[in-house]
């Protein structure tokens, strides 16, 4: 089955950059998306089709892709930014959706 | 303003069985695909199951294949997942999310209900 590697944990302090990164075999013929998810909330999708993003969502959340690699950055990172995140693809292999193990973002 | 209310969660026994529905307000209902995502506590997301507009394509992920069944009434504007022979392993608090029209990803989600299995 398809496999989205994600790291578990990222930190960044306030106003910097945060890189949150998505690996996947042949990823780059797969849209990959976005989810933001704070404690006890349901998820928000932040990022789709590797870059776009759904009104409401920050300019400072953006997406890209490299080969293998999608990257979530967020920009001047706020401390309500921290939570987890997680890339999701779909997987038309299998037709399934997969996402990935979950990073979660911590702000110093 | 676009909502979805999950409602069917419980503590059930190992092998039993419950009905997730979720009620869909604020868009076309049958416009949109829907999903059935979960998450085990402390865990992350989990994608159970999907349904197209008409209900006329269904996914189920491997873990619940033969076990579970999506299904959806769009003059009620309703999203259900039949979940029978639950095990342990399906405790989960289980969102039902809307498809963003001709992408798969999730635009909307409930706020989620839980299930626990267990004797």
């Amino acid at each position: 089955s398809y496999v989205l590697t994600q790291p578990p944990s990222v930190s960044v302090a306030p106003g910097q950059t945060a890189r949150v990164t998505c690996g996947g075999d042949n990823l780059g013929s797969k849209s990959v998306h976005w989810y933001q998810q704070k404690p006890g909330q349901a998820p928000v999708l932040v990022v789709y089709n590797d870059n776009d993003r759904p009104s409401g969502i920050p300019e400072r959340f953006s997406g890209s892709k490299s080969g293998n690699t999608a990257t979530l950055t967020i920009s001047r990172v706020e401390a309500g930014d921290e939570a987890d995140y997680y890339c999701q693809v779909w997987d038309s292999d299998s037709d399934h959706t997969v996402f990935g193990g979950g990073t979660k973002l911590t702000v110093l | 303003e676009v909502q979805l209310v999950e409602s069917g969660g419980d503590l059930v026994q190992p092998g039993g069985s419950l009905r997730l529905s979720c009620s869909a307000s604020g868009f076309t209902f049958r416009s949109y695909s829907m999903n059935w995502v979960r998450q085990a506590p402390g865990k992350g997301l989990e994608w159970v199951s999907y349904i197209s507009t008409s209900g006329s394509t269904i996914y189920y992920a491997d873990s619940v294949k033969g076990r579970f069944t999506i299904s959806r009434d769009n003059a009620k504007n309703s999203l259900f997942l039949q979940m029978n022979s639950l095990r342990a392993e399906d405790t989960a608090v289980y969102y039902c999310a809307r498809d963003l029209v001709g992408v798969a990803a999730r635009d909307y989600w409930g706020q989620g209900t839980l299930v626990t299995v267990s004797s």
